[in-house]
């Protein structure tokens, strides 16, 4: 199986800050990389696609960059609405797997 | 927009089978570039992939869990199922059921989850 690697496990940012989150897979998964968001008692929703792509209705202070092994998402200037946690996920085979999340709280 | 709905047992005893079936509306299980999941999350932790299913009805199942789960497509119903034998404690989780857009796939559109407790 491909481990997926998150760090850091937990964050405390402001509102208006920039962070960046970054995952690892255990191989090369070229850029079938996919990053969610998971707010308390709601399922994940898809953020960006293919390493890069953000998905339809997906603000733009989201993106994603990497290929390869290791990858990021960066989320400029923080809205209260962005404080949830965070997973990556590898679609380059099965069993697919994903990391085991940065939860992104309020400072 | 498709929609998915989770409905099953939300309590199970030790040893017993799960049965849990995904009602598909807005979009159809037999046709386009889409794989059907189930994923789970333990209260607390982290997500895991179960299992899919094909619009044709192949599948594919996480080792961890594969001698015990059984995906099923029931395109007359549009729905698709999810059967785990010998449930234990370690299986108590949030069970959701995931579309999976095609070629690798995306989970785009997700159920709201169903809570499956392992108890006596």
């Amino acid at each position: 199986d491909i481990q997926m690697t998150q760090s850091p496990s937990s964050l405390s940012a402001s509102v208006g800050d920039r962070v960046i989150i970054t995952c690892r897979a255990s191989q090369s998964i070229t850029t079938y990389l996919n990053w969610y968001q998971q707010k308390l008692g709601q399922a994940p929703k898809l953020l960006i696609h293919a390493a890069s792509t953000l998905q339809s209705g997906v603000p733009s202070r989201f993106s994603g960059s990497g290929s390869g092994t290791d990858f990021t998402l960066t989320i400029t200037s923080l809205q209260p609405d962005d404080f949830a946690t965070y997973y990556c996920q590898q679609s380059y085979n099965t069993p697919y797997t994903f990391g085991h999340g940065t939860k992104l709280e309020i400072k | 927009q498709v929609r998915l709905q989770e409905s099953g047992p939300g309590l199970v005893k030790p040893s017993q089978t799960l049965s849990l079936t995904c009602s598909v509306s807005r979009g159809s299980v037999s046709s386009g570039d889409y794989y059907w999941n189930w994923i789970r999350q333990p209260a607390g932790q982290g997500l895991e992939w179960i299992g899919r299913i094909s619009t044709t009805g192949d599948t594919n199942y996480n080792p961890s869990l594969k001698s015990r789960v059984t995906i099923s497509l029931d395109t007359s119903k549009n729905q698709f199922s999810l059967k785990v034998n010998s449930m234990t404690a370690a299986d108590t989780a949030v069970y959701y059921c995931v579309r999976g857009l095609l070629p690798n796939p995306t989970f785009d559109s997700w159920g709201q989850g169903t809570l499956v407790i392992v108890s006596s």
